[in-house]
């Protein structure tokens, strides 16, 4: 079964220090692996995927995350955390062979950028 | 261009009566989702259309539960009987579909239900 782990329910980092948000994942093919963002009081915003290619992705607001296969893992970074960064993160896998075209969901990752 | 759009934005109701929850997709995206998102907790996945397929129910948590979509325009969430449990961010997501070759989900603001 398909499943998507974000281990820490939050993660605090100092304004201007790296900070990554973990997101680990099992699925029986190969993977697409999403990162959404939600503000307080918003909807999902869409910040990067894995298709295919480079295991680097880059995305919106100076995000990338960086696809493990090895270790199933598509940890999300930014090398200087903003106070504006603070939201919730949620992580999502797809299997490219699932014919159920949905995503799952991570629990999310509450995101703390102290000034 | 216009996102996906989500009406109303806030409803409170009393328990026991019906909600209508509307969502508009956008235009050209054959998926669409209905999520329920409880206060600070992840996304709960309720159902799926595709096109003209019949719809994904299985994430439903109940009868009083029921959503319609024709074709691939607006969409409608129905909760029959309100209860406070219901009381959560109801979220509408579309995409591009099977045929895109990609899969990301464009959400819209949600409406904020409140059974009382």
């Amino acid at each position: 079964a398909q499943s998507v782990a974000q281990p820490e329910d939050q993660v605090n980092v100092a304004e201007g220090n790296p900070l990554t948000v973990k997101c680990t994942y099992s699925v029986s093919g190969n993977p697409y692996l999403f990162w959404y963002v939600q503000y307080p009081n918003r909807g999902l915003q869409f910040l990067l995927k894995y298709i295919t290619g480079d295991n680097l992705v880059k995305g919106s607001y100076g995000f990338e995350a960086e696809f493990n296969k090895s270790q199933t893992s598509f940890h999300l970074k930014k090398p200087s955390a903003l106070v504006s960064d603070s939201a919730l993160y949620f992580c999502a896998v797809r299997d490219r062979v699932d014919s159920n075209y949905q995503l799952i969901w991570g629990a999310g990752t509450k995101l703390i950028i102290k000034p | 261009g216009a996102g996906v759009s989500q009406s109303p934005s806030n409803k409170v109701t009393e328990k026991g009566k019906d909600v209508e929850l509307r969502c508009d997709p956008i235009s050209g995206h054959t998926a669409l989702y209905w999520y329920r998102q409880r206060l600070g907790q992840g996304l709960e996945f309720l159902i799926y259309f595709q096109g003209n397929s019949a719809p994904d129910k299985s994430g439903l948590p109940s009868d009083r539960f029921s959503a319609e979509r024709t074709g691939e325009s607006v969409s409608t969430l129905t909760i029959q009987r309100t209860q406070q449990e219901d009381s959560a961010v109801y979220l509408c997501a579309s995409s591009l579909g099977r045929t895109s070759g990609t899969y990301e989900q464009y959400f819209g603001p949600g409406t904020r239900l409140t059974v009382t």
